[in-house]
């Protein structure tokens, strides 16, 4: 089973801050996801992506994906209290089964 | 209109009983998914389902049981509660082929 590790586990910053969270794998992977949990509810689709080096930006949100093709990196700009939450990177297998990264939670402060 | 709804939201029970979770989606997807994020939110795949027809089933307690009524339907049965099940229970839908799983509210059981 291939693991994902994300960095970091937990991470808190002030309003207008800039971040980076990271996922990493052992083996190369063909595609990957990246979701936002908010607190009480389901993890959302971000983005995925497919091919390696490909950048890819949503506002405010820029996601990586590795050169190698065994790691992703999300940054986000100017970061808001509306973006708190739990960041997920996953994987998907046959049947589409979605594997999951360990996460970080991030909390935006005023 | 919520796309995927589970009820209850809340579930506080004894160890030793039974109990079910709910999920309904009105999506029109094929596919439907139980994952269970534990408390550090490790969030794992349980079972999907595709067109009422059983796909995954990671090494889950043979004491859950999902049920898919119809393709819109994916409840899940747990027999004989224990502590460890604890968890916060994700369901999801998709199409069999689509590469965006919409995932509903949860359901945070707490065995005693």
């Amino acid at each position: 089973t291939q693991l994902l590790e994300q960095s970091p586990q937990f991470l808190s910053i002030q309003e207008g801050e800039n971040l980076t969270v990271y996922c990493n794998s052992s083996s190369v992977f063909s595609s990957l996801q990246w979701y936002r949990q908010e607190p009480g509810e389901g993890p959302v689709l971000l983005v995925t992506v497919v091919t390696g080096g490909e950048v890819k930006k949503l506002k405010r949100l820029t996601f990586q994906f590795g050169d190698a093709r065994k790691d992703s990196s999300l940054h986000i700009t100017a970061a808001q209290t509306g973006d708190t939450g739990l960041y997920l990177c996953a994987l998907t297998g046959g049947g589409n089964k979605l594997t999951f990264g360990t996460g970080t939670q991030l909390k935006v402060e005023l | 209109d919520t796309a995927v709804s589970q009820t209850p939201k809340y579930l506080v029970t004894q160890m030793g009983n039974d109990k079910s979770i709910k999920c309904e989606q009105n999506l029109g997807h094929d596919t439907m998914y139980w994952y269970k994020q534990d408390s550090k939110k490790f969030l794992k795949i349980m079972f999907s389902y595709n067109n009422k027809e059983l796909i995954i089933n990671e090494t889950v307690p043979n004491r859950f049981s999902p049920k898919s009524p119809d393709k819109a339907h994916l409840n899940l049965h747990i027999n004989s509660l224990e502590l460890g099940d604890s968890a916060v229970y994700f369901c999801a839908s998709s199409q069999p082929q689509g590469d965006t799983q919409y995932f509903g509210p949860g359901t945070r059981l707490t065995v005693l």
